[in-house]
């Protein structure tokens, strides 16, 4: 059973404006949270990360909010841009082992 | 550093073959890890290994399938005998610490068993 999910398979999204993935998990035991983006032909390249102590990390363009209390976070974009267009994956665990979601690809349209 | 390096980049065999994986993790990583991903199941994480031993396999899917890391520098995943139902893009990745800095993941090897 999938431990983390993302319920949009995909998302488009005009550039300039936000763009809003989301990732849900089920288990209360993970303290941190990642996200990864990935071109085709290319390994996930890590994005941001965020630990169970805090509710927000930003990283320029890029944020991650996290609720623990719903189990969800999200990550948002602003600007988006036409080069962010990629499939995105929210990862969680423990500290070394983590679960992947399915991915959400985001197409920004120039 | 030229980052964590799989191949081969492509491989297509036939059913009941054995196909071998290679991984050359990023020099001073203690972790790493060997993912499959399909489109259903997205990224499923096979087995990792912190300082050359392997730390949890609980996700091999069955006794085909096997990994080693002999020493810190290199890690093979092998299928013994493949089915169609392996095909999938198989990842390696490592890493010094996780929790802060995620994985690398290298390019992957694209699995095809006809």
């Amino acid at each position: 059973d999938q431990q983390v999910k993302q319920n949009s398979p995909s998302l488009s999204v005009q550039e300039g404006r936000i763009s809003i993935l989301n990732c849900d998990y089920t288990n209360s035991m993970f303290d941190y949270f990642l996200w990864y983006k990935k071109y085709p032909a290319e390994g996930p390249t890590f994005l941001i990360s965020i630990s169970s102590i805090k509710d927000k990390n930003e990283d320029g363009r890029f944020t991650v909010f996290l609720n623990k209390s719903a189990k969800h976070l999200s990550l948002h974009i602003v600007p988006s841009q036409p080069g962010d267009s990629a499939v995105y994956f929210c990862a969680a665990g423990t500290g070394n082992q983590f679960y992947f979601g399915t991915g959400t690809s985001l197409t920004v349209i120039p | 550093d030229a980052g964590v390096i799989q191949s081969p980049r492509h491989e297509v065999t036939e059913m009941g073959q054995e196909v071998t994986l290679r991984c050359k993790p990023i020099s001073g990583h203690d972790y790493l890890f060997w993912y499959r991903q399909t489109m259903m199941r997205g990224l499923e994480l096979l087995i990792y290994f912190n300082n050359n031993v392997p730390i949890d396999d609980s996700g091999m899917p069955e006794d085909r399938f096997s990994a080693k890391m002999p020493n810190a520098s290199f890690s093979t995943l092998k299928i013994q005998p493949s089915e169609p139902r392996d095909s999938a893009v198989y990842f390696c990745a490592s890493s010094l610490f996780p929790a802060a800095y995620g994985y690398t993941f290298g390019s992957g090897t694209r699995l095809t068993v006809v």
